[in-house]
């Protein structure tokens, strides 16, 4: 089974702090995905990366970047966070066929 | 640009009834297409593809979906639910184009006894 580690299921931080949001997978997939999850607005795409060191932005990546040094991890970064920024953080890698495996999600808000 | 459109944000529907929830996506060119669902406090999990050949897709817990090119729909059916089907279900398109999945809103299916 494909499994996808999120660091932390629940996170509070204070508004400027600056946020990292780890994601690990365990199956080599290359390609791996930042999504947030708001209710009424479904997944929207933040940002993705297809090999070490390389990223793309999504649909939403402002006041976000992110990190892949190697290749089963890929991090999220919130530069400073603001309150706008509260919601559900989704990581997902892909396989064959556009399939994506999701991790657990981490709930971040932000005061 | 594509899009994918779930009309019913929640559905209730009692067990052992049949339900159907609706998906429509807009793309001129050719498209996978996919159900995800999740269940409270968890990562959505996939549940169906079409990606080509036959146009009714079923999983293994009971659900199908229809992919109708003619009206651009992916609708996902059960015949009968389970309590245990309460989750709520995304509808998921990709393209070649757009080289990424494009999500729904969104579906709440709650099972009721």
């Amino acid at each position: 089974d494909v499994k996808v580690t999120q660091s932390s299921r629940y996170l509070v931080k204070r508004t400027g702090e600056k946020v990292f949001l780890e994601c690990v997978q365990d199956m080599d997939h290359e390609n791996m995905f930042w999504y947030r999850q708001d209710p009424g607005l479904g997944l929207r795409l933040i940002y993705f990366s297809y090999d070490v060191k390389m990223k793309e932005k999504g649909d939403i990546p402002e006041g976000y970047s992110v990190s892949r040094e190697k290749k089963e991890r890929f991090s999220l970064i919130l530069e400073s966070a603001s309150t706008n920024q509260t919601s559900m953080y989704l990581c997902a890698t892909e396989a064959t066929a556009y399939e994506q495996y999701f991790g657990p999600g981490t709930r971040l808000t932000v005061t | 640009a594509q899009s994918v459109t779930q009309l019913d944000s929640q559905v209730p529907v009692f067990e052992e009834a049949p339900v159907e929830l609706r998906c429509n996506y807009s793309s001129s060119v050719s498209v996978y297409l996919f159900w995800y669902v999740q269940y409270p406090n968890q990562g959505l999990q996939l549940l169906l593809k079409y990606l080509s050949g036959s146009t009714l897709v079923e999983s293994i817990n009971g659900f199908e979906a229809e992919f109708n090119k003619s009206q651009t729909s992916f609708h996902l059916r059960k015949p009968s639910v389970h309590i245990s089907d309460t989750a709520e279900y995304f509808c998921a398109v990709f393209t070649g184009g757009g080289n990424k999945l494009t999500f729904g809103t969104g579906t709440q299916l709650k099972v009721e006894l």
